[in-house]
């Protein structure tokens, strides 16, 4: 069954420091998405990617946050200057057209000291 | 502010049993409506949609109550491998933006 990967699963970063989270959707998906959950908490929606554009995003994805789809089979989260507070687990996920499920990749968990 | 919330529990039930959570919503122009499983440091996975006529899938049974903004997971015969915790996720009712509740556990012991 085809999955959602995302890479690295854990990263450990120095407050200050540039993160990219990579995803690597499933192929013949064209909606793409992150999430991230901080430990206890619940999941939060950071943004959506639907045709090479953002088509939503939250509050919480502000200037510090971007996203991009380099290639055909790649979409990346970057965090830059990173806080303390973004500390997480990073769910990308994604979904087919006429489709109501989104699949989630396993995580990135971000720990920023 | 859109809220969506869930009595966290946990819910601890023997095998075998019946079990319930609700899960209520602020935003009334919401119109898509979900259950996500997630086990612990797990993604979460989509359990069922929920439509307004309600579903059922096997063991699994959603409801959705549009007045009083509520949404129902019931699960019967619960298995040792129904222990997780269920979310309940809601769209913003414009815009496809989803808010998910903080989750309620269950552990379902022998």
């Amino acid at each position: 069954e085809p999955e959602v990967t995302q890479t690295p699963s854990h990263q450990v970063t120095q407050m200050g420091q540039e993160v990219i989270l990579r995803c690597v959707p499933i192929s013949n998906h064209l909606y793409f998405y992150w999430y991230r959950q901080i430990l206890g908490q619940k999941v939060e929606f950071l943004v959506s990617f639907y045709n090479n554009e953002i088509s939503e995003k939250s509050e919480i994805f502000d200037d510090q946050f971007s996203v991009e789809r380099p290639d055909g089979s790649n979409f990346t989260l970057k965090i830059r200057s990173t806080k303390l507070e973004d500390s997480a687990m990073y769910f990308c996920a994604s979904q087919s057209r006429g489709q109501e499920t989104q699949y989630f990749g396993p995580g990135t968990r971000l720990l920023v000291l | 502010r859109k809220e969506v919330e869930q009595d966290p529990g946990p819910f601890n039930v023997p095998e075998g049993a019946t079990v319930a959570f609700n899960c209520t919503y602020s935003n009334s122009a919401s119109q898509s409506f979900f259950w996500y499983r997630q086990d612990c440091r797990k993604e979460p996975k989509l359990l069922m949609s929920v439509y307004s006529s309600g579903n059922e899938d096997g063991r699994f049974t959603a409801q959705l109550n549009r007045a009083s903004q509520y949404i129902s997971l019931l699960i019967r015969d619960s298995k040792l491998s129904d222990s997780a915790t269920y979310l309940c996720v809601v769209d913003d009712g414009g815009s496809y933006i989803p808010t998910f509740g903080r989750g309620t556990s269950l552990i379902v012991h022998p």
